[in-house]
């Protein structure tokens, strides 16, 4: 089934540690995006990459690194997790970068920082 | 700046009932604006879009219409089933190629 792959499903991760979250499409969209989204504060964008080689700056980037190194994988890397980044991340794609291309995003990870 | 402001939820209906969930824009320029769903503990999924005034966006019965004048879009289903309980997002797609989000409205539908 088409669609975007995200590992792990949830995690929990001691304060300090690093950790990856993966993110696979096959779809062969451009445009990649990581997201969080939390109680009372919607969704609120980290990182994109409008295509592959290319990465920008979210809402919320501090903390957080991305790569996208081939089109099908954009993995979001914590350097060291605090527990203000406890939340549900998601991946999301479009086929290409504009205003008019709906998203497709992934089943998301839950992150617990302790 | 550009933003999108959904009507607060909750909102509970009993089954078959008519659902409006109020949203409204701000934006300059020829925003596209969509509509998204996320039922419990997963994703959000596209439910439907409009890319210019007017269009009317529709799927799994949902709609909704491009109104400029207003700029509003708001969606609505004529008779609602318990499985459309979810968190319903309007966004918008400016000229800089971002998505902007409501806050979500919750849906609860009752038997």
């Amino acid at each position: 089934i088409a669609g975007i792959t995200q590992a792990p499903t949830s995690q929990i991760l001691a304060a300090g540690r690093r950790m990856t979250l993966r993110c696979t499409q096959d779809m062969r969209h451009n445009a990649m995006y990581w997201y969080r989204q939390d109680l009372g504060l919607g969704l609120r964008l980290i990182h994109y990459s409008n295509t592959a080689g290319t990465t920008g700056k979210g809402e919320v980037p501090d903390g957080y690194s991305v790569s996208r190194a081939n089109t099908d994988d954009f993995p979001l890397t914590l350097a060291s997790a605090v527990p203000s980044q406890t939340s549900v991340y998601f991946c999301a794609s479009s086929e290409s970068w504009g205003r008019n291309y709906g998203y497709t995003f992934g089943s998301g990870t839950r992150l617990t920082v302790v | 700046g550009n933003s999108v402001t959904q009507m607060e939820g909750p909102v509970t209906l009993s089954e078959e009932a008519f659902l409006t969930i109020n949203c409204t824009y701000t934006a300059t320029g020829y925003p596209s604006l969509f509509w998204y769903v996320q039922y419990p503990g997963e994703g959000l999924q596209l439910l439907l879009k409009a890319t210019k005034a007017d269009d009317k966006g529709s799927n799994k019965g949902f709609e909704a219409t491009y109104r400029k004048e207003t700029t509003s879009f708001h969606l609505e289903k004529g008779s609602v089933q318990v499985s459309d309980s979810a968190v319903y997002f309007c966004a918008l797609g400016d000229s800089n190629y971002q998505l902007i989000w409501g806050a979500g409205t919750k849906l609860i539908i009752k038997p």
